[in-house]
């Protein structure tokens, strides 16, 4: 059964303040996600990596950054927060970069900034 | 990029009655299509898809019809249960592994 985790459930962080989310898949996928979700708006995809040291931006990068120093793990950086990056933010994996294949979430991390 | 339309928003039905959740999209690249269930608090989940090459796909109580020529896909609900409430969010992938997403419905399944 393929697992997905994020280091936090909820977060509250400061304007201007750097946050890390962590993401962790444990099927040795190639593909990894990072989605917002607002109500009204679905997902939205932010970054995507498919594969180690690789980062192609999605639709709403501005803002964030990335980084996958290893195939099981996929951060997520706000070098400097900012109240309207309050949201859910979901990270998915899929297997293969050759194929299209299901995503698989995350629990979602809810961040507030103030 | 890819367009998903996602109609309607809300949608309240008896217990017991069928659902119908629409998409459009944008793009004929787009071969894949798959349907998420997110329960309240909790992630988006699976519950069926469909690829270009096929135009209904049936498990259960739920069953996806695609019309590539028209550029949309239907979740169809069969005999809805109050467990089936939840917001559900419909997808297209173009290749490789660009996923655009419609904007939710919210099913309210009411006993």
């Amino acid at each position: 059964d393929v697992k997905v985790t994020q280091s936090s459930r909820y977060l509250v962080k400061r304007t201007g303040e750097k946050v890390f989310l962590e993401c962790v898949q444990d099927m040795d996928h190639e593909n990894m996600f990072w989605y917002r979700q607002d109500p009204g708006l679905g997902l939205r995809l932010i970054y995507f990596s498919y594969d180690v040291k690789m980062k192609e931006k999605g639709d709403i990068p501005e803002g964030y950054s990335v980084s996958r120093e290893k195939k099981e793990r996929f951060s997520l950086i706000l070098e400097s927060a900012s109240t309207n990056q309050t949201s859910m933010y979901l990270c998915a994996s899929s297997f293969t970069r050759h194929s299209t294949d299901t995503q698989y979430f995350g629990p979602g991390t809810r961040l507030t900034v103030l | 990029g890819e367009n998903v339309e996602q109609h309607p928003s809300t949608l309240s039905v008896q217990e017991g009655d069928s659902a119908v959740i629409k998409c459009t999209y944008s793009d004929s690249a787009s071969n894949y299509f798959p349907w998420y269930k997110q329960e309240l608090g909790k992630r988006p989940q699976l519950i069926i898809d469909i690829r270009s090459n096929v135009g209904e796909k049936k498990d259960q109580r739920i069953a996806v019809t695609l019309n590539k020529t028209a550029k949309h896909f239907s979740l169809h609900i069969t005999e809805t249960q109050p467990e089936d409430s939840a917001v559900y969010f419909c997808a297209a992938i173009r290749p490789i592994n660009k996923f655009y997403f419609g904007s939710g419905t919210k099913l309210n399944v009411k006993p």
